[in-house]
Order: structure tokens, then sequence, then C-alpha cells
């Protein structure tokens, strides 16, 4: 079975823009989550998807936003690129509601210049 | 609230050699996972060891284990005859109820040869 798949992998972008990041969970995980990581920050939280509901979100502004489609992938946006947003984000999906074990795509490294 | 607690930043340890990481947590909830996950040098986050709160039993994953101390809140991680590849950083996550997964900063292992 295919894992957690995230496009793209690198991406580069400059202030003020914005950026859409792509998530497809494993087939028949219904749940798809989405971490930032930065060295100073560590792993936060940044919402969570279950059958396209948002069911949680983390405490970041408004700029970052996110969907989830009927397939059960997800995307996720940000606008108004600030140079703090350059990190790497994780996706992550599982089968039920939490708790459930989540498993993670490889990631993609934003970098804002 | 739920938090997680990782007191070694870094770690290093001889290969065949045992080590333990530590971890201590603090949750209310009744029904929660404990996790191991470790992050190698390639980002990609992987499920080490699963946990869950009404088990008594330990956990165990070939040479990994755990020894689950749900009084103390504590969750350590023991990986048996270490080996190169095991050389990641490992973080102990908590997730409750139907709550997001909630990371510790971290433990650095490097195994050297």
């Amino acid at each position: 079975k295919a894992g957690v798949t995230q496009t793209p992998r690198y991406l580069i972008k400059t202030r003020g823009q914005q950026v859409t990041l792509s998530c497809s969970p494993i087939s028949g995980h219904r749940s798809v989550s989405w971490y930032q990581q930065t060295p100073g920050q560590g792993l936060q939280f940044l919402f969570e998807y279950f059958s396209e509901t948002q069911r949680n979100k983390g405490n970041f502004p408004g700029r970052f936003s996110g969907r989830q489609f009927s397939n059960s992938r997800s995307e996720m946006n940000v606008s108004t690129l600030e140079l703090g947003d350059s990190a790497l984000y994780l996706c992550a999906s599982n089968r039920s509601p939490p708790p459930d074990t989540q498993y993670f795509g490889p990631g993609t490294r934003l970098t804002v210049l | 609230a739920q938090t997680v607690t990782q007191s070694q930043p870094e770690m290093s340890v001889q290969e065949a050699e045992t080590v333990t990481l530590s971890c201590t947590y603090d949750t209310s909830e009744s029904n929660y996972y404990l996790f191991w996950y470790k992050q190698p040098p390639s980002r990609q986050m992987i499920l080490v060891i699963r946990q869950e709160a009404y088990k008594q039993q330990n956990a165990t994953e070939n040479r990994f284990s755990v020894n689950f101390q749900k009084a103390a809140k504590s969750f350590s991680l023991k990986i048996s005859d270490s080996q190169l590849g095991d050389t990641a950083m490992y973080f102990c996550v908590i997730q409750g109820g139907s709550e997001k997964l909630v990371f510790g900063k971290g433990t650095k292992l490097t195994v050297n040869p």
C-alpha cells in the first residue's frame, strides 16, 4: 500500500506570495493532519480534517488555511508569506478519528526569501 | 492541555549496545495513546512504537520496547542492539481523546561504529 505523499517536496517563494501544498493520504484513510516543523518551535499542529470537515485547528494566524476533498486528499494554503513561514510542512493520515496512529508523508520544505 | 517532556536533548551509543530514551508527559485524558516516532536525516517521520494507555503490558517491536509507568506518567524507549541506521531524532508523542498529537522537543540519538 502506498504511503502518504506530499507535493511539491521543495518550494521557494518570496515574501508576500501565497503557496498551496498538497497531501494524498494512505488509501482508506479519512483523516489528514498538518504540522509545521521549525528548528525554533519544533513540531506544531496546524489543523486536522476528517471527512472534509475541519475537526481541530492549531494556534496559527488566519493566513494558514486548509481543506479536504471527497477523496480525502488535502491541501493547505498560506497567504501573504512571511520569512518566519520557512519550515518543513508535514502531513499525516490516519484511518479513524483520533486517537489513532498517524502516518507521515515526507514533508514539503518551504523556503521564503 | 497535554505536555511532553524529553529531558535528554542528545545521546550517543556504541553500535550493538543498549540505550534508553526518557519521556514524561501530562494529560487529563483517561483514554490516550503514546508514541515514539523517529526522524532520520531524511526528515521522514517514522513510527517506532505505540502504547495504548489502557494496556498494562509494555509494547515491543523487535529491538524497540517501552517502559510505560502510567502512575508516574513516564514512557521511556529502550533500543537494544543499536544499529547505525537508528541514528535519528526521536520524538515522544501523546494523543489524548480527540486531540491532536503533542510532540516533545526530541532527543538526538547518534549510534557510533
